[in-house]
């Protein structure tokens, strides 16, 4: 059974700090996707690494895979209060994507 | 373009009630799925469609049924509810299996 876990479940910190999120998956995926989900509302795709050491930017996120050591990092840069949401790692492993159990950013003033 | 779309919003069901919640796309998509999302456990796959015409479990399919109706529709059915599928259900799709996939809204569903 795929487990993935991601670090920190809970994160609040202060506008303009940065920060990193940690995915870690136990099996082999040779892609991972970040979506994040706002309170009460849907999940929206933020990005697709699709290979090993792929790094993708957008805006104050950047997002990158490390597929050998099953690894994804999501960095925060000057933390915004917009960025307060959800962030989920989602592997894909044959037909199905397994979601981690999220992390909850809250960006404080 | 509306994108994924799924009703009702909002269900309240008692024990042992069936119910069909309906999700449509209007992007031409080929694979379609369902999740269920519980506090503290992400989002978890009940069933889902790699193209009109099949469906296969997920990762949690007991007490579910699917019918992909046709390339647009993908319904979840609920035969006998049970207060353990009290949940938030999520409709998606993509182009293929393991490309990016587009949410749906939700339905939060209560079971008394």
């Amino acid at each position: 059974e795929l487990k993935v876990e991601q670090n920190p479940l809970f994160l609040s910190m202060q506008e303009g700090k940065n920060y990193t999120i940690y995915c870690n998956y136990s099996t082999t995926s040779d892609r991972l996707y970040w979506y994040r989900q706002d309170p009460g509302k849907s999940l929206e795709s933020l990005f697709v690494l699709l290979s090993n050491g792929a790094v993708k930017q957008e805006g104050r996120l950047m997002a990158s895979l490390d597929t050998k050591a099953r690894l994804s990092t999501l960095h925060i840069t000057a933390a915004v209060h917009d960025l307060s949401a959800t962030y989920f790692c989602a592997p894909p492993v044959g037909n199905q994507f397994y979601f981690g159990t999220g992390t909850s950013l809250t960006v404080i003033p | 373009n509306a994108g994924v779309t799924q009703t009702p919003k909002f269900q309240v069901l008692k024990t042992g009630q069936s119910m069909t919640l309906q999700c449509a796309q209007d992007m031409n998509h080929n694979s379609m799925y369902w999740y269920r999302q519980d506090p503290g456990m992400g989002l978890r796959l009940i069933y889902y469609s790699a193209s009109e015409g099949t469906t296969d479990k997920g990762e949690v399919p007991n007490g579910y049924n699917v019918s992909r109706l046709n390339k647009r529709e993908f319904s979840l059915r609920l035969e006998s509810a049970a207060p353990s599928q009290t949940s938030v259900y999520f409709c998606a799709s993509s182009n293929q299996l393991g490309d990016t996939q587009y949410f749906g809204p939700g339905t939060r569903l209560t079971v008394l």
